[in-house]
């Protein structure tokens, strides 16, 4: 695609589920980034990969968050008993490398019930 | 450690030059500044960014002070799209954590 795809758009769940949210970047970015973002709120940095390895994952909240890249292309942000307060649009982000330059998706909103 | 000072809200007038101004005074040698701006649920959009020289794209202008330690966003003739929330950030390009703080809420008025 001409962009960085998120899907699902919209995902409810109920409070102790697991999520799967992905990300597909655009061909040929290595880097790519997680963010989620409250309502009023800047985006909050989560994880960056470069390639397959996670090359910062310092803002992941908790352990039950978990995110991952295995062929360097599609990641997966996982979330394991989901929380209230979890509630977030979650975006996605990729760029080349050394351009700082980074395109975003338009995001999944994470509602848990 | 929030690297830039943004002032949470400015207006502009439609068809006027909008100016919005970023702190950064402990910016390192080897780092860039970028902006980027998020309108209403869409994601952030990359505007422009800059190292110590002035730059200029066809949205926008980016001035940096000799001294590096603050910068204007100039968009020479504002809409009402460009309403948004507008983020300064500084980063090492080659290094990609980029951190976003909370950004200016630009409001074009008619």
């Amino acid at each position: 695609g001409a962009g960085v795809s998120q899907t699902p758009s919209n995902k409810v769940t109920e409070k102790g589920k697991y999520v799967e949210l992905r990300c597909d970047p655009i061909s040929g970015h290595t880097a790519l980034y997680w963010y989620r973002q409250s309502l009023g709120q800047g985006p909050e940095f989560l994880i960056y990969f470069q390639g397959t390895g996670a090359a910062d994952d310092s803002g992941l909240p908790n352990d039950r968050f978990f995110a991952v890249r295995p062929e360097g292309s599609v990641s997966t942000l996982k979330i394991q008993r989901t929380e209230r307060g979890d509630s977030a649009v979650y975006l996605c982000a990729s760029s080349l490398p050394g351009t700082g330059v980074a395109f975003f998706g338009q995001g999944t909103r994470l509602t848990v019930v | 450690d929030a690297k830039t000072t943004q002032p949470p809200s400015m207006d502009c007038a439609e068809g006027r030059a909008a100016n919005l101004p970023c702190n950064h005074s402990t910016i390192s040698g080897n780092e860039y500044v970028y902006w980027y701006r998020q309108i209403h649920s869409q994601g952030p959009q990359y505007i422009i960014h800059g190292l110590k020289n002035n730059e200029t794209n066809e949205m926008a202008s980016l001035i940096i002070t000799e001294d590096r330690k603050s910068s204007t966003l100039i968009l020479p003739h504002a809409t009402l799209r460009d309403t948004a929330v507008y983020y300064c950030i500084v980063r090492v390009a080659r290094i990609s954590d980029m951190r976003f703080g909370a950004g200016t809420r630009l409001t074009v008025k008619p």
